[in-house]
């Protein structure tokens, strides 16, 4: 079952612009994950963040992570067609199992 | 990163028809992997977890008679969708991870079923 709600659901933004996902959860986590989704094929693991950390950089992405709120958010700075996707947090359960957010479906326009 | 291969990417079958879904760690070996679903603009929906040499643990509401799950050695796992049915039209993606601890995991390309 899901774990989380991620919003905005879905998100269209202009190429160059900055885009920000949230995610909130429910039960204590030891990390949150964040994924990429193209249509139609598998996912793509961006950056895993533990509930030590509160903020992790990669690129142009950066995940913010407040276990006191149970949230985390996604920030893709200078956005390209190319992000265009959905992107999914994800709780670690037992092993590796994965509960997944909601997700948001993000557009980039050029 | 680790590769995981999944196939076929895509299947077209006939109502009452079964269709099996391979898994693959390419590079590492998986005492688990993971068999999840996902419906249209849906995230994904976890269906079972595949373990190596025993049984699969399937989460409620999924049909084990339905959806075989067989992992017969640490490198593949298949799912089997016995006697198809349109309502069975999904995407499906499987996902292992070295070893034990709870890290990154890596996801095969997905199937997509789709029953007529």
């Amino acid at each position: 079952s899901q774990q989380g709600e991620e919003d905005p659901q879905a998100l269209s933004i202009q190429e160059g612009e900055n885009a920000t996902m949230n995610c909130s959860y429910k039960t204590s986590i030891n990390n949150l994950q964040w994924y990429r989704q193209n249509s139609g094929r598998g996912l793509v693991h961006l950056i895993l963040i533990r509930s030590n950390e509160r903020e992790k950089h990669s690129g142009r992405l950066r995940v913010t992570l407040d276990t006191s709120k149970k949230s985390s958010s996604l920030l893709i700075t200078a956005s390209r067609a190319a992000d265009t996707a959905s992107y999914f947090c994800a709780k670690n359960g037992a092993g590796n199992m994965l509960t997944f957010g909601g997700g948001t479906r993000l557009m980039v326009k050029p | 990163g680790a590769v995981v291969s999944q196939h076929p990417s895509r299947v077209i079958c006939k109502s009452g028809t079964s269709v099996k879904i391979e898994c693959r760690s390419l590079d590492f070996q998986a005492t688990t992997m993971f068999w999840y679903r996902q419906f249209p603009k849906q995230s994904l929906m976890l269906m079972a977890t595949s373990n190596e040499g025993s049984k699969a643990t399937y989460e409620q509401g999924v049909e084990k008679d339905k959806f075989l799950i067989n992992h017969a050695s640490l490198t593949l796992s298949t799912l089997t969708v016995t006697s198809a049915h349109p309502e069975d039209s999904s995407f499906y993606i499987c996902s292992a991870a070295p070893g034990q601890g709870e890290t990154e995991a890596f996801f095969g390309q997905g199937t997509r079923l789709t029953v007529v």
